[in-house]
């Protein structure tokens, strides 16, 4: 049974372009998690989603970022138009059908916008 | 102030001392969740508790519910276990708040 997967592990972006963050859960998992870790920051919840559905959002920027995880393939994180401010760690957990479970990370993905 | 507290922020302990990370919250709870972030930047659970103590191998977590604190020991602290330590205490809406996470640093 395979992690969860993100890919890719590193990307670097010019400032205006889109960014685009993928994330498998592990096998069985219908719950996926997207936390933010700035440079010299904590971990910071971004947005909650099940299979076809946003649960939670209220850590996401009004603009610019949307998240989706679609009934088939991995979820993803997009970022349009990224500006410096945007260079972070991108981390995706997710959790089996029940809640409150251990959720399993990802091992990231480091954004670099120059 | 942040809902999620963690003390000490830097640690250093020579092999083989106890080592003790505080985590203390202010929001309701429905579990608490520790987490080692190894120098790569990679993540892994340790523990998800809601009440009273767990243990694995060289590490126990423990909270008490009505005194919203949580801790975290490693017994017979060995190199390998330097890392930060990061206390998140998931919320009624299944969201993890995140303490900013204790530098461990073990010396042989």
């Amino acid at each position: 049974n395979a992690g969860v997967m993100q890919n890719p592990r590193h990307l670097v972006r010019r400032r205006g372009q889109e960014a685009r963050l993928r994330c498998s859960p592990m096998k069985g998992h219908s719950h996926v998690y997207w936390y933010r870790q700035l440079p010299e920051e904590g971990l910071k919840f971004m947005v909650y989603l099940q299979k076809e559905n946003i649960i939670d959002e209220s850590g996401m920027p009004k603009e610019r970022f949307s998240a989706e995880f679609p009934k088939e393939g991995p979820s993803i994180l997009r970022i349009q138009q990224v500006v410096r401010g945007d260079s972070a760690a991108y981390f995706c957990a997710s959790s089996p059908l029940v809640s409150k479970n251990i959720q399993y990370f990802g091992a990231g993905t480091r954004l670099s916008v120059l | 102030k942040n809902e999620v507290e963690q003390s000490p922020q830097n640690l250093t302990a020579q092999e083989g001392e106890f080592i003790t990370i505080n985590c203390s919250y202010s929001v309701g709870i429905s579990a608490l969740h520790w987490l080692q972030q190894h120098p790569g930047g990679g993540i892994v659970s340790l523990f998800m508790l809601s009440s009273g103590k767990k243990k694995h191998g060289r590490l126990i977590a423990t909270i008490n519910i009505q005194e919203k604190h949580s801790s975290l020991h490693i017994t017979a602290s060995h190199p390998r276990d330097s890392a930060v330590y990061i206390c998140a205490a998931e919320d009624n809406t299944d969201k993890l708040i995140f303490g900013t996470g204790t530098r461990l640093q073990v010396f042989p």
